[in-house]
């Protein structure tokens, strides 16, 4: 299976604040990385697709970026409604597997 | 807009068999894949399986010997079964339309299912 770690796994971070979550596969996946943003209680909501890909309906402030095994997901100019859990996704090869999630809280 | 549901029992006996049911409306069943994704409180996420509207499958090996993924065209629904089921299959259960791709586009609400005496 593809191991999939995320970094860091908390966050603390202010509105306005620009964050960079990074996830690392445990080998090459090329593009084949999604993100998904998590509250509590909620479904998981897909963010970006093919690491890079914008979902639509999704504000322009989400950006993934990285091929191979390194991958970024930034936010720019934090929400208060983007506190929530973001989970990493390999698509690449099955069992498509997911990061542990990183828990981005209000400073 | 597609909306998916997971519907089934919330409490199931140690080794016998979980059953749920998404019923997806505002779209056909009929293409794209269709994938169950389990949760358990407080953790992370894990990839059970999918099935393409054609009846293919594919499952996640940890799983695959206790796993059966179908799907029902006539009635727009797709249905997960996992045997001999442990206190470790307590989890909230996803359902999710999938695209080509594996990125989970369209996720139900989730249920969750405890595996209690």
């Amino acid at each position: 299976d593809i191991q999939m770690t995320q970094s860091p796994s908390s966050l603390s971070a202010s509105v306005g604040d620009r964050v960079t979550i990074t996830c690392r596969a445990s080998q090459t996946i090329s593009s084949y990385l999604n993100w998904y943003q998590q509250k509590p209680g909620k479904a998981p909501k897909l963010l970006i697709y093919a690491a890079s890909s914008l979902q639509s309906g999704v504000p322009s402030r989400f950006s993934g970026s990285g091929s191979g095994t390194d991958f970024t997901l930034t936010i720019n100019s934090l929400q208060p409604e983007d506190f929530a859990t973001y989970y990493c996704q390999q698509s690449h090869s099955s069992p498509y597997t997911f990061g542990q999630g990183t828990k981005l809280e209000i400073k | 807009q597609v909306q998916l549901q997971e519907s089934g029992p919330g409490l199931v006996k140690p080794s016998e068999t979980l059953s749920l049911t998404c019923t997806v409306s505002g779209g056909s069943i009929s293409s794209y894949y269709w994938s169950w994704i389990r949760q358990p409180p407080g953790k992370g996420l894990e990839w059970i399986g999918y099935i393409y509207y054609s009846g293919i499958t594919k499952y996640n090996p940890s799983l695959k010997s206790r796993v059966t993924i179908s799907v029902d065209t006539s009635k727009n629904q797709f249905s997960l079964r996992l045997r001999s089921v442990t206190a470790a299959d307590t989890a909230v259960y996803y359902c999710a339309r999938t695209d080509a791709e594996m990125a989970m586009i369209y996720w139900g609400q989730g249920t969750l299912v405890t595996v209690s005496s």
